[in-house]
């Protein structure tokens, strides 16, 4: 079993529609939580940071970490076609010495259709 | 500024031919990776840099070496390549901080696309 469990999906929503994307762990020592997003044929991105446990909001972006149930979550509020993309969850223990490596789930392909 | 430059970003290689993947970065990165990407599987880091001098095995290392030829630079080769190596190939860079144990932004590199056949 993958250290990091994320729906392939594909995911496919209606412009303006709330978008819930997720990811579970069974690392407890992972502390670091990011979100990247990767468009066809690209890098990925970071897009959202977030240390421990709680919620961080950015625009239309929501990050939710939740260490108790290993479980982590993106929400996309009012989507729109620009979001299309392939979202990855990433994490990483932050160790002693940390280098800095992340451990990716599958990665989300959504798309948001006008 | 180019951030992180990945070359070549086509390949084509025959089963038992070698090739190197280049990646240079220009934000004065310590730490550096090599990972593939390959239908369902995420990204898997194959060996990372922690800094110049230094290098260690990800999580799918079998086939591959690395190097880090300079702050800068981290070579990824493929001594004998097979068909299980046709995947795209992202190396990137970050600068966690060693004193805080706090994780930062990784960089990506545009890919390299290797078809092995």
């Amino acid at each position: 079993q993958k250290e990091v469990e994320q729906d392939p999906g594909p995911l496919s929503v209606p412009e303006g529609a709330i978008v819930s994307l997720n990811c579970t762990y069974s690392n407890s020592a992972f502390q670091y939580f990011m979100w990247y997003r990767q468009y066809s044929r690209k890098g990925p991105e970071l897009l959202m940071y977030t240390y421990s446990s709680g919620n961080k909001e950015d625009g239309r972006f929501t990050a939710q970490v939740d260490k108790s149930s290993k479980y982590i979550s993106l929400f996309i509020r009012d989507s729109q076609p620009s979001d299309s993309a392939t979202y990855l969850c990433a994490m990483s223990a932050g160790e002693p010495g940390n280098t800095g490596k992340l451990i990716f789930g599958q990665g989300t392909t959504l798309q948001v259709k006008p | 500024n180019a951030g992180v430059t990945q070359t070549p970003k086509f390949q084509v290689l025959k089963t038992g031919q070698s090739m190197t993947l280049q990646c240079a970065q220009d934000m004065n990165h310590n730490s550096m990776y090599w990972y593939r990407q390959d239908p369902g599987m995420g990204l898997r880091l194959i060996y990372y840099s922690a800094s110049e001098g230094t290098t260690d095995k990800g999580e799918v290392p079998n086939g591959y070496n690395v190097s880090r030829l300079n702050k800068r630079e981290f070579s990824l080769r493929l001594e004998s390549a097979a068909p299980s190596q046709t995947s795209v190939y992202f190396c990137a860079s970050s600068e966690p901080d060693l004193n805080y144990f706090m994780n930062t932004e990784a960089f990506f590199g545009q890919g390299t696309r290797l078809t092995v056949v």
